[in-house]
């Protein structure tokens, strides 16, 4: 079992729609939580950031932790055409480097 | 927020050379910086962690030898590819975080092509 899974899709919506992305872990050490927004050929966007369980909102964004199940997943609102990118879930125990997810590549049409 | 430079964006070289990435945290001192490759329509994968003042940490089946990491100041770290070959030809990207309580900012990436 890899560290952690994400479904690398792709995933379509129409514009407006609400998107879920998640993830799954095996590592109960891990703390912190990140998902990133990758377009082609970019650097990776931090998007959410969270440390140990719970949720986080930034604008049309939600990002929630369950570390009971070891569960983590992105809701974005109002879905755009320009959220079309990958999205990536990282992790890491503490103060150490990412495990990244493959990535979900979502797609919004307009 | 924190911003990450990494340079440059891209960069085609010759089988046999060497290259050389640099990564700079702009607004913020990083004692620590990590470089990762991504080859298409795949996800990042830890190449080394970069420590200021010291050796780099490499992850199994990277060669120390060939991707030489130097952190000589708490605000640079650079990554040097040496006798690039085609197979060598990614994504390369590098991070650092403010500290404990932030997320880690990435470069925008170097893409090489090893002609």
């Amino acid at each position: 079992q890899k560290e952690v899974e994400q479904d690398p899709g792709p995933l379509s919506v129409p514009e407006g729609a609400i998107v879920s992305l998640n993830c799954t872990y095996s590592n109960s050490a891990f703390q912190y939580f990140m998902w990133y927004r990758q377009y082609s050929r970019k650097g990776p966007e931090l998007l959410m950031y969270t440390y140990s369980s719970g949720n986080k909102e930034d604008g049309r964004f939600t990002a929630q932790v369950d570390k009971s199940s070891k569960y983590i997943s992105l809701f974005i609102r109002d879905s755009q055409p320009s959220d079309s990118a990958t999205y990536l879930c990282a992790m890491s125990p503490s103060g150490t480097a990412l495990i990244f997810g493959k990535g979900t590549t979502l797609s919004v049409s307009s | 927020g924190a911003v990450v430079s990494q340079h440059p964006s891209w960069v085609i070289c010759k089988s046999g050379t060497s290259v050389k990435i640099e990564c700079r945290s702009l607004d913020f001192q990083a004692t620590t910086m990590f470089w990762y490759r991504q080859f298409p329509k795949q996800s990042l994968m830890l190449m080394a962690t970069s420590n200021e003042g010291s050796k780099a940490t490499y992850e199994q089946g990277v060669e120390k030898d060939k991707f030489l990491i130097n952190h000589a100041s708490l605000t640079l770290s650079t990554l040097t590819v040496t006798s690039a070959h085609p197979e060598d030809s990614s994504f390369y990207i590098c991070s650092a975080a403010e500290g404990p309580n932030y997320g880690y900012t990435f470069g925008s990436g170097t893409r090489l092509t090893v002609v």
